[in-house]
């Protein structure tokens, strides 16, 4: 069973058109859930760590927020530069330093 | 500048050899991990570490062996059991405890 669940596989935003990349996790116990970015042929970049519902944290032009259940990637007023792939991981506490990670939303912001 | 460096960039398996893709890092973090990406897959874990000289096997671990004998260093090594070695290879490392992961930029193998 999957543990962590992104949607949508892929998203096309006009640049200023904002939007939610959405993270749906079934562990029990979450320690951390981590939103990175990867660039095509790069290693994933950190972008964010949050611990427990309601937490928030913004970068920008990048907003993450937590529930129980899932956690949103909002994108405020994209540009070209934001397209990358977003990659959601979660930690448990039951499998202490092992991640779990989604298989990406592929963001594409055209001019 | 502290970081992940992964080598090569690029390399290439002929059948029956084994390869070596060597990871390094200088952020003097415990914890290590090998991962695997393909296309419209999540990254799977193969091997990761805690600590020196001691090592777990992940989802995937077939096919593939690591050592750590040192704090900055986890080698993975693709061995002709990997029947499907064609893939991006990720290394990571972090601190113990809810802390995130810092990854290199990959090494891509594929097949001769």
């Amino acid at each position: 069973e999957d543990q962590v669940t992104q949607s949508p596989e892929a998203l096309r935003l006009q640049e200023g058109e904002s939007s939610s990349l959405n993270c749906s996790y079934t562990v029990s116990g979450l320690r951390g859930l981590f939103w990175y970015r990867q660039d095509p042929g790069k290693g994933p970049e950190f972008l964010f760590t949050l611990y427990s519902a309601g937490e928030e944290k913004e970068k920008e032009r990048l907003k993450a927020t937590l529930t129980k259940k899932e956690s949103f990637l909002h994108i405020t007023a994209p540009k070209p530069e934001d397209s990358a792939t977003y990659l959601c991981a979660v930690q448990q506490w039951q499998t202490g330093n092992q991640f779990y990670f989604g298989t990406g939303t592929s963001l594409t912001v055209i001019p | 500048d502290g970081g992940i460096t992964q080598s090569p960039k690029y390399l290439f398996r002929k059948e029956g050899q084994n390869v070596t893709l060597s990871c390094e890092q200088n952020l003097n973090h415990d914890a290590m991990y090998w991962y695997r990406q393909d296309p419209g897959q999540g990254l799977r874990l193969i091997y990761y570490s805690q600590i020196v000289n001691d090592f777990q096997k992940g989802d995937i671990a077939e096919g593939y062996s690591v050592s750590r004998e040192k704090k900055e260093s986890f080698p993975l090594t693709v061995t002709s059991a990997q029947k499907n070695p064609t893939a991006f290879y990720l290394c990571a490392s972090s601190t113990t405890g809810e802390q995130p992961q810092h990854f290199g930029d990959g090494t891509r193998l594929s097949i001769l």
